[in-house]
């Protein structure tokens, strides 16, 4: 699976957008961008995914690069309760059950 | 979304003692479970993937014969850790699959191990 880079950390404030960066340089033609978020001593729970096109749904928005170089989670409402670590990962999809690598991700701390 | 059950939450046990973590599927058939082992400010390490029938296939650096896996049926599968030292004490967490293409994985609560 290729590599995904995260900053470290980030600020949000309350109620704003938050933007979170992912850089997949290598991606290859067939890998999805999966983001994760765990919050804190529990286990990762799904956010979103996709291939080229950008995505949306009840959570976020994913925006992806026409390159697929890059991607964006966008959390367009964030709140207190997702302050988390957020994980960018890219894997391919296929019907044997691949594990997800997890890097080190964003911690995102969202502020009153 | 379907759900990944994990239990327990959380354990206390004794060094030399075995604990077994439970991981239910509860809507799905999970072909495929993993499991995976987190420390303190750090990410999730892969442990082990488990086929239900099969024998599991083990990360390097992980020890077979102290981290017992058995996936019996599609719906549950098991981690015992055995002889547990205080370096065991971790976060444990499993995830399932149903090995259809472009679907997410799911992610059990985690079990806090504590050995004392």
């Amino acid at each position: 699976d290729a590599k995904t880079t995260q900053p470290t950390s980030m600020d949000c404030a309350e109620g704003r957008a938050a933007n979170l960066p992912c850089n997949h340089s290598t991606i290859s033609g067939n890998e999805y961008v999966y983001w994760y978020r765990q919050i804190h001593s529990q286990g990762p729970q799904y956010i979103i995914h996709g291939l080229k096109n950008n995505e949306t749904n009840e959570m976020a928005s994913l925006i992806i690069t026409e390159d697929r170089k890059s991607s964006t989670l966008i959390l367009p409402h964030a709140t207190l309760r997702d302050t988390a670590v957020y994980y960018c990962i890219v894997r391919v999809n296929s019907n044997s059950g691949y594990a997800l690598n997890f890097g080190k991700g964003t911690s995102l701390l969202v502020t009153p | 979304g379907a759900v990944v059950s994990q239990h327990p939450s959380r354990v206390i046990c004794k060094s030399g003692t075995s604990v077994k973590i439970e991981c239910r599927s509860l809507d799905f058939q999970a072909t495929t479970m993993f499991w995976y082992r987190q420390f303190p400010k750090k990410s999730l390490m892969l442990m082990a993937t488990s086929n239900e029938g099969s024998k599991a296939t083990y990360e390097q650096g992980v020890e077979k014969d102290k981290f017992l896996i058995n996936h019996a049926s599609l719906t549950l599968s098991t981690l015992t850790v055995t002889s547990a030292h205080p370096e065991d004490s971790s976060f444990y967490i499993c995830s399932a699959s149903t090995n259809t293409p472009n679907t997410e994985a799911f992610f059990g609560q985690g079990t806090r191990l504590t050995v004392v």
